[in-house]
């Protein structure tokens, strides 16, 4: 299985600044994806991060709010723009071996103040 | 968009007892996958399932890829104090159509 470093693992940021979560992954890929953990909830899909094109975003999620970057196959950047106390969540980088398996990095807890 | 109803939504039980819990859709899916989650970390991938009536062991853990698609069930046997987090469930529905959809999750607690 592929072993992703995700960081910062946990961060407390100011309403309306940013943060940027990076995610790094051992070996190249070709399917890397974005979610969101909601405090006491199942995961939601941001976004699938493209390699070298604009990342694909669910229903709910844009991309002013929600920039992604994807300079190659081991290697992308989720920003949460413009924080509100609601963005308050668990961020977490994952990405699909052959096998349609995914598999996830520890995760970013962001709280907002 | 697509659900996956998951039960129970929490188990309250003694070590040493099984545990079941399972997750069911309205809709097809053609993988099925397991996970568990601790405070703190990422959801870590227990089981994956392939095939329509698939049955899969991982130690303790037993999983099973429902008859009809619609369903799959996670049996933990003789359960241990390190047991302990949120389950999910995850399923992909078409192939060359990878993103996931994820179950509610089952907390689990183990009483000593």
């Amino acid at each position: 299985s592929a072993v992703i470093s995700q960081k910062p693992s946990r961060d407390i940021c100011q309403r309306g600044t940013s943060l940027t979560i990076q995610c790094q992954v051992d070996s190249q890929v070709t399917m890397m994806f974005w979610y969101r953990q909601q405090p006491g909830q199942s995961l939601t899909l941001i976004a699938t991060a493209n390699q070298g094109s604009e990342a694909t975003y669910e229903s709910g999620f844009v991309i002013d709010k929600f920039p992604i970057s994807r300079p190659n196959l081991t290697f992308s950047t989720l920003t949460v723009s413009n924080l509100s106390p609601e963005d308050s969540s668990i961020y977490l980088c994952s990405v699909l071996d052959s096998r349609e398996k995914l598999f996830f990095g520890s995760g970013t807890q962001l709280s907002v103040l | 968009g697509q659900q996956l109803n998951q039960s129970p939504q929490s188990m309250f039980i003694q070590e040493g007892e099984d545990v079941s819990m399972n997750c069911t859709s309205s809709s097809i899916f053609n993988t099925w996958l397991w996970y568990k989650q601790e405070p703190g970390e990422g959801p870590v991938l227990l089981i994956a399932l392939y095939k329509a009536g698939e049955l899969t062991s991982n130690g303790r853990l037993t999983a099973q890829f429902g008859i009809t698609r619609k369903d799959s069930f996670l049996n933990i046997s003789a359960s241990i104090p390190s047991d302990v987090g949120i389950y999910f469930c995850a399923a992909i529905q078409d192939f060359g159509n990878e993103k996931l959809t994820f179950g509610t999750g089952t907390r689990l607690t183990i009483i000593p």
